[in-house]
């Protein structure tokens, strides 16, 4: 089984929906992130959270919500997509006490906002 | 000026040669340095990390870094069409959070 996984792995949906992307990994690291990445302008960072508690906002968090249900869970929210949101979205984990800097990816969630 | 710098490629290689990818970055306190590779539609997934200065080898792959100028690089020696993809450089600051290039693509001619 994966490390990492994210569901759903495909989502097309409409303009002004919420949507939610979920995250769950068993790495038991405590360090999770949120990326998209679009052509041409590699990963950026959404949200963060090093551990339950701590959440933290990356370089593009507007119109993004998060929450860290467990260790092991951190999910992605768009309360009202929007086109330019279309995208794919990775959820990382890293480990603080190994390598922090060093992080895992899940496959990966190609959302399409109409 | 980006933080973290690649050439967007792409860069094309008969297979049986050494690819090389360059990658520049901006924060002097940087201390962990990595190399994903990145397949179309896939998630990165981590072929290297180097943290001092020097090269660091690893079967077909090797890093170098040089903290004085801010460089890090990846040779891909022999390569394979099967390298063909995407190679972002990211770069660690102390545990704080990765920033990621925008990736190289690779193209190995068979």
């Amino acid at each position: 089984d994966a490390d990492v996984t994210q569901t759903p792995r495909n989502r097309i949906t409409k303009t002004g929906k919420r949507i939610m992307l979920e995250c769950s990994q068993t790495k038991g690291h405590d360090r999770m992130y949120w990326y998209r990445q679009d052509p041409g302008l590699g990963l950026r960072l959404i949200y963060y959270s090093f551990d339950v508690k701590d959440i933290n906002k990356g370089e593009i968090s507007d119109g993004y919500s998060v929450s860290r249900q467990a260790q092991a869970k951190f999910s992605l929210s768009l309360e009202s997509a929007i086109p330019n949101q279309t995208a794919l979205y990775f959820c990382a984990t890293s480990d603080s006490s190994g390598s922090p800097d060093t992080q895992y990816f899940g496959p990966g969630t190609r959302l399409t906002v109409l | 000026q980006k933080e973290v710098e690649q050439n967007s490629g792409p860069l094309s290689v008969p297979e049986g040669a050494i690819a090389s990818l360059n990658c520049t970055y901006s924060d002097r306190g940087s201390q962990s340095f990595f190399w994903y590779r990145q397949y179309s539609g896939k998630s990165p997934e981590l072929i290297m990390s180097i943290y001092s200065n020097g090269d660091k080898e690893d079967g077909r792959f090797t890093a170098q870094l040089n903290k004085a100028s801010q460089y890090v690089s990846l040779l891909i020696r022999d390569s394979q069409p099967s390298d063909s993809a995407t190679y972002l450089c990211a770069v660690g600051a102390r545990g704080f959070k990765t920033i990621f290039g925008a990736g190289t693509r690779l193209f190995v001619k068979a």
